[in-house]
């Protein structure tokens, strides 16, 4: 079946760093990648629309600057979250919607901790 | 605004009874509704997918409904186990938007031995 890496898993960094997130359809090409942001007990919420090979289309609140997304092929796309803080700790899921299928398969999460 | 909303938001079962988990939405320009499980800290698994010429679609012990004139969807578990614990989200995506899915808060399930 179609699968769908995130890489990391895990990740802790300081405060004011950056901390890149990839997501990766491992066996289908996926011109369309999503990512979510959920917070603890709360449902996923879309933050941005990634599509291959042109820029992504962020939802309203969602700082682009602050979560920059590139979609360079058609089987990856990177979430990276820029001078993180505290708030920004999270746990993100990116999906991806596979062509042959039309339906969107998600990856298992990244939780992110900004300390 | 297109919303989704699942009821109720928990859910305590003792092991073996059959039991419903509600959805509804706001838009009935629905293209397709997918009814996911989400344990704790992990990723979401798709448990069913309804397109919107569908009624309902069944896997194993699970039957999920869709009926677009009342907005609402059901998520119809039978001889619970405690393995079904978990969480269990709805996500629509609408006509004109259909690659975007609105997902509901979710309903947190115990099933007790």
């Amino acid at each position: 079946g179609a699968v769908v890496s995130q890489h990391p898993s895990r990740v802790i960094c300081k405060s004011g760093t950056s901390v890149k997130i990839e997501c990766r359809s491992l066996d289908f090409q996926a011109t369309t990648m999503f990512w979510y942001r959920q917070f603890p007990k709360k449902s996923l919420m879309l933050m941005a629309t990634s599509n291959e090979g042109s820029k992504a289309t962020y939802e309203q609140g969602v700082e682009k600057d602050k979560f920059l997304i590139n979609h360079a092929s058609l089987t990856l796309s990177t979430l990276t979250v820029t001078s993180a803080h505290p708030e920004d700790s999270s746990f993100y899921i990116c999906s991806a919607r596979s062509l042959a299928t039309d339906t969107q398969y998600f990856g298992p999460g990244t939780r992110l901790t900004v300390l | 605004k297109q919303e989704v909303t699942q009821i109720p938001a928990a859910l305590s079962v003792p092991e073996g009874e059959n039991l419903v988990l509600n959805c509804s939405f706001t838009d009935s320009a629905i293209y397709n509704l997918q009814w996911f499980r989400q344990d704790p800290g992990k990723g979401l698994t798709s448990l069913l997918l309804i397109q919107s010429s569908q009624r309902e679609q069944t896997s194993g012990r699970l039957n999920a409904s869709l009926d677009k004139s009342s907005g609402r969807s059901t998520l119809y578990i039978a001889a619970s186990q405690p393995g079904d614990s978990a969480t269990y989200l709805c996500a629509a995506s609408f006509s004109g938007g259909y690659n975007k899915l609105i997902f509901g808060a979710g309903t947190r399930l115990a099933v007790h031995p």
